[in-house]
């Protein structure tokens, strides 16, 4: 079965750190891989998705970055965070357009 | 700009009632639907993948219409219970790798 793994859980960061979440998912390959986002009081926000090594779709133009070095890893980054980028990133997996995405248990972010 | 749109924001229901609630989306270049529902504390779990007008799709006490011509798609829960407090969420599919979802409808049963 697959599964999907995020870390860490909860992050407590300043204003102008850097910032590095992992994704990783198992028993599948070469996966759809997305991170979302959602701030407080608002819906799920698409920031990136990808659908294989190295190629990343941007969907926000924001100071995020994502990267995918390998099939099953998914990695978004900041070189400064924002106090704007506090919320809950939720990374998802699919095998393809249209099909159902499972979303790994979140990372919670405050930049303080 | 592609809008989904949920309805009502919120609910509360009385334990044991059955209810339901409304996706709105863009009714051309449909593809697919996605509903989720999403407890507190954990991730969104997947509930059903509709793709053709007038789909009905069941899962326990829980079932969704599909009504892409006019651009809707309907979510009951039949006999409510507690563990369905939730927020329930809507995506939509245009035929890419992406969905867009809606803001969701809290759902709370109030024993």
């Amino acid at each position: 079965s697959q599964t999907i793994h995020q870390w860490p859980a909860t992050l407590v960061q300043p204003v102008g750190s850097p910032l590095s979440l992992e994704c990783t998912v198992e028993g599948t390959s070469n996966p759809n891989l997305y991170w979302y986002r959602q701030a407080a009081g608002r819906g799920l926000q698409l920031l990136f998705y990808s659908v294989g090594i190295g190629q990343i779709s941007s969907e926000v133009p924001q100071n995020l970055s994502a990267s995918r070095p390998q099939d099953r890893q998914f990695i978004l980054s900041s070189k400064k965070l924002l106090l704007s980028d506090s919320g809950f990133y939720l990374c998802a997996w699919s095998r393809g357009r249209e099909e159902t995405q499972y979303f790994g248990p979140g990372t919670r972010l405050l930049v303080l | 700009i592609l809008n989904v749109e949920q309805s009502p924001q919120s609910l509360h229901v009385q334990e044991g009632d059955s209810t339901n609630f409304t996706c709105s989306f863009p009714s051309s270049n449909f593809y697919a639907l996605h509903w989720y529902r999403w407890e507190t504390a954990k991730s969104p779990e997947a509930l059903f993948v509709m793709t053709l007008n007038g789909d009905e799709k069941k899962k326990g006490r829980i079932s969704a219409t599909l009504n892409t011509k006019e651009g809707y798609s309907y979510l009951y829960i039949k006999g409510s219970q507690p563990e369905d407090s939730a927020t329930y969420l809507c995506a939509f599919n245009f035929g890419n790798e992406k969905l867009t979802f809606g803001t969701g409808t809290r759902l709370t049963i109030i024993p």
